[in-house]
């Protein structure tokens, strides 16, 4: 069946290093979409790449979305502690299949 | 901001039991969801709702599982007879079309912590 793939699963990066997340699937995408959830809360939708190559930029963020519209990744330039928690790809299979995340911690 | 609402916040339920799940999506939101997440683990979804209707539903979603939208607000997930393997965070979301489709973002709930004891 179609599956969505994310790595790492977590990540300790020292604050002002940067960050990457990566999502790939075994099939092409119509779009895909970007999700954070902090510790003890629910997922908050960052934003969504619908066109092959596209790249999208939110301050620090920079979400990627591969030129096969099979992959994805989400960059984060300078992590600052307020980035800490999971970052999930989301894939329109089955309405809304989540990735299985990649949690972020941040050492001060 | 418009928000979805789910209560309880935390929901402890002896084994065997029935408990039911509350949500108030959005209020001009078509579509309904329940996913669920087991401590630490991924987002699952479980069912998709939409015109008084199931529209889709995961191989989690089993006999024990119903939902149902019983006003115009309130949108329920009840679990039948609660396992030990049920406990996690349920969250409710919801969104105006359905989810995936170009444009179209779900909003989630806070979530309610189930747990079986």
């Amino acid at each position: 069946g179609q599956q969505v793939m994310q790595i790492p699963q977590y990540q300790h990066v020292q604050e002002g290093e940067d960050f990457t997340t990566y999502c790939n699937s075994s099939t092409t995408l119509s779009n895909i979409q970007w999700y954070k959830q902090r510790p003890g809360g629910h997922p908050v939708f960052l934003i969504q790449l619908v066109k092959s190559g596209e790249v999208k930029k939110q301050k620090r963020l920079t979400f990627q979305f591969g030129e096969a519209k099979k992959n994805s990744s989400l960059h984060i330039t300078a992590t600052q502690t307020t980035d800490v928690g999971t970052y999930f790809c989301a894939v329109p299979m089955h309405m809304l299949t989540f990735g299985g995340g990649t949690r972020l911690m941040v050492k001060p | 901001e418009p928000e979805v609402t789910q209560t309880p916040s935390h929901q402890v339920t002896q084994m065997g039991q029935e408990v039911i799940l509350r949500c108030v999506p959005i209020s001009n939101h078509l579509y309904f969801y329940w996913y669920r997440q087991i401590l630490g683990q991924k987002v699952e979804f479980l069912v998709s709702f939409y015109n008084n209707e199931i529209s889709e539903k995961s191989e989690i979603f089993d006999d024990q599982f119903s939902v149902e939208r019983p006003d115009g607000s309130n949108f329920t997930l009840k679990i039948r007879s609660t396992k030990l393997e049920d406990s996690a965070m349920y969250f409710c979301a919801s969104s105006e079309a359905m989810a995936g489709f170009p444009s179209t973002e779900a909003f989630f709930g806070q979530g309610t912590r189930l747990t079986v004891v």
